[in-house]
């Protein structure tokens, strides 16, 4: 079955400081998809990235970089010198093609960031 | 222009009543989503309608019923709403996973 696991319910840093979220996924597909959105306060989810299974090059956006690692299932994002307004829930999502060629997506439960000033 | 939006923000009402959730997506996107989370933040997905046909109902009480009138809407009825029904609802769509999952807003349902 299809599963995603992000263990650090929450993360409390220091502004400047460096985090990484961590994110494991469960999957027999050899296709499919890795997401992470971000959810402010205000309540809206918000995307950030989406990575293929095929694809396992890690990505730096700005402050923000990830690091696919298929042979720990894995898909962790890392913060860059945190700032206030990163404060939000993280969740990873793994979409998934069922058998009647529909896609899926499900959620890890949500890493809570909290930057300190 | 708000590529996925929901109506209303937010709903309070009372135990019993029945109500209504409308989506509306411009993306030309195939398939629709809901979905719930709860107050741990927990997000889970209900109904999904690709080019207005159900595909996915994953166990949701027969209260909540979704209708797609054409595939740039899923509307979200709720019978006999519970206190349990409590929570925010997102709507979502996507095009055969090909671009990702573009969300609205949510609402919040708050049953009193």
């Amino acid at each position: 079955a299809q599963k995603v696991t992000q263990a650090q319910t929450e993360i409390s840093v220091v502004e400047k400081e460096d985090v990484t979220l961590d994110c494991v996924y469960e999957t027999r597909d050899t296709t499919y998809y890795l997401f992470w959105y971000k959810q402010p306060p205000s309540g809206e989810l918000v995307f950030l990235i989406r990575r293929n299974s095929f694809d396992e090059q890690n990505e730096i956006s700005g402050r923000y970089s990830w690091n696919f690692q298929k042979s720990t299932s894995s898909f962790n994002f890392t913060i860059t010198a945190s700032q206030v307004v990163d404060s939000a829930v993280y969740f990873c999502a793994l979409s998934f093609l069922r058998m009647d060629s529909s896609y899926k997506l499900i959620f890890g439960s949500g890493t809570r960031l909290l930057v300190r000033p | 222009d708000t590529a996925v939006s929901q109506t209303p923000k937010y709903l309070v009402t009372q135990m019993g009543n029945d109500k209504s959730i409308k989506c509306e997506q411009n993306l030309g996107h195939d398939t629709m989503y809901w979905y719930k989370q709860d107050s741990k933040k927990f997000l889970k997905i209900m109904f999904s309608y690709n080019n207005k046909e159900l595909i996915i109902n994953e166990t949701v009480p027969n209260r909540f019923s979704p209708k797609s009138p054409d595939k740039a809407h899923l509307n979200l009825h709720i019978n006999s709403l519970e206190l349990g029904d409590s929570a925010v609802y997102f709507c979502a769509s996507s095009q055969a996973d090909r671009d990702g999952y573009t969300f609205g807003s949510g609402t919040r349902l708050t049953v009193v």
